[in-house]
């Protein structure tokens, strides 16, 4: 069965700092990737996703995140965050085939320290 | 606006008080879901359909119900809310079953007591 593994429930960052939220996944077969990011009081949008082709996927806001199949990683960075990127991160798997079914990590929460 | 609305935002109820979380969205999607989030496990899905009256079990279905009669709206329904349903609850929707962009609605912050 899949699983999403977030490693970090909180990320304290100085503002302009860089970042890297890390996600690892597991899957006997190939996946579809994806990041979601959920501001305050809001609901969830879509970051950025991987289907296939280049590792590199860039995103919305400045983010972007590589797919590393051998280390069964999606890492999201930013080289420089602002307060406004204040939010909590999602990672989300699914299945090539099937129905898709999004399997959701446990959530980052980036803090922006000033 | 392209959007997914849901009401009520907030709800405070009492156990075994049936209730009805509304869902709709204006963008002709097919592909409707309901999830509920908890500090610590990310999001789960409840239900989900494919089309107007054609809907199917996520991953944590006991205690809610859902319906697909009309392609905007797909309402949960707690027949008998429990205090273990005290959650957040989030409706998405994408054009369809497949690795779409989900477009999800504000949330419903539910507490049963």
């Amino acid at each position: 069965a899949q699983s999403v593994t977030q490693l970090d429930s909180q990320v304290p960052v100085f503002e302009e700092a860089p970042v890297e939220l890390r996600c690892n996944y597991s899957s006997s077969v190939s996946v579809y990737l994806f990041w979601y990011v959920q501001y305050p009081n809001q609901g969830l949008q879509l970051l950025l996703k991987y289907l296939s082709g280049s590792t590199l996927v860039k995103g919305i806001n400045g983010f972007e995140a590589e797919f590393n199949k051998s280390q069964t990683s999606f890492h999201l960075r930013k080289p420089s965050v602002h307060i406004s990127d204040t939010a909590e991160y999602f990672c989300a798997v699914s299945d090539l085939v099937g129905n898709y079914q999004l399997i959701w990590g446990a959530g980052t929460k980036l803090i922006i320290k000033p | 606006e392209a959007q997914v609305t849901q009401n009520p935002r907030y709800l405070i109820t009492v156990t075994g008080k049936k209730l009805t979380v509304t869902c709709s969205q204006n963008m002709n999607h097919e592909y409707m879901s309901w999830y509920r989030q908890d500090p610590g496990l990310g999001l789960r899905q409840i239900y989900y359909s494919m089309n107007v009256e054609v809907t199917d079990k996520g991953d944590v279905p006991e205690g809610y119900k859902v319906s697909r009669k009309e392609k905007r709206n797909f309402p949960l329904i707690l027949e008998s809310p429990s205090p273990n349903q005290t959650s957040l609850y989030f409706c998405a929707s994408s054009v369809g079953q497949g690795p779409y962009e989900q477009y999800f609605g504000p949330g419903t912050r539910l507490t049963v007591t």
